[in-house]
């Protein structure tokens, strides 16, 4: 079993729908990295949080780190924001180093 | 621009024949690290770097070497490339540590017939 498990794998939308897409971990964790991996490739990083709940223009993640869950929302979806959604996470025992999910393909249609 | 370079981009080359992919970053971070991407795997950490000269394993360092002799630069080397080393590699960097953005290069598509 991986440490760290995203659902769903894969996610089709409309454009306007709120998008949800989940992060699991089975470690004790420091914090999590939320990244976006473009179709071509390119990956950017969009969240790092340790606690409660950040905000970037239509994006929303929050974490709770006891329960060992993050999730990343899209508000008001838009086809741009066709991408594989990575979670990351920062080991408690090896902050050194990170682990990652296998990413949530999305894909929003017009 | 700050960012993360790296060189060749696509890499077609045969088993056992030494190669080097190139990281380059211009933002003066200490913190780099190689990534590898299989599909169904997702991305696994192979070595970082907290700082010059400190190198540590990731996950999957078997068959992969690196350096960092100065900051801005963390080459990964394969001294006798094989076919399981086919992948996606991404270097990224950030400013000390995991804890911060991290940068992403934009990855060298490498295979090994």
């Amino acid at each position: 079993k991986n440490e760290v498990e995203q659902s769903p794998q894969n996610l089709t939308a409309q454009e306007g729908e709120f998008i949800t897409i989940n992060c699991s971990y089975s470690v004790g964790i420091s914090a999590l990295h939320w990244l976006q991996q473009h179709p071509g490739g390119g990956i950017v990083s969009l969240f790092m949080l340790s606690s409660g709940k950040k905000k970037h223009g239509r994006l929303i993640a929050t974490i709770n780190i006891q329960e060992k869950h993050s999730s990343l929302h899209i508000t008001a979806s838009h086809p741009r924001d066709s991408a594989v959604y990575i979670c990351a996470v920062i080991v408690v025992k090896d902050t050194d180093k990170l682990i990652f999910g296998t990413g949530t393909r999305l894909q929003v249609f017009p | 621009e700050a960012q993360v370079t790296q060189n060749p981009r696509y890499l077609i080359t045969v088993t056992g024949k030494k190669l080097t992919v190139t990281c380059s970053q211009n933002m003066n971070h200490e913190y780099m690290s190689w990534y590898r991407q299989d599909p169904g795997l997702g991305l696994r950490q192979i070595y970082y770097s907290m700082n010059v000269e400190v190198t540590d394993k990731g996950d999957v360092p078997e068959g992969y070497k690196v350096s960092r002799k100065e900051k801005r630069n963390f080459p990964l080397i394969l001294e006798s490339p094989s076919p399981n080393q086919t992948s996606l590699y991404f270097c990224a960097s950030s400013l000390w540590a995991t804890t911060d953005t991290q940068y992403f290069g934009p990855g060298t598509r490498l295979t090994v017939l």
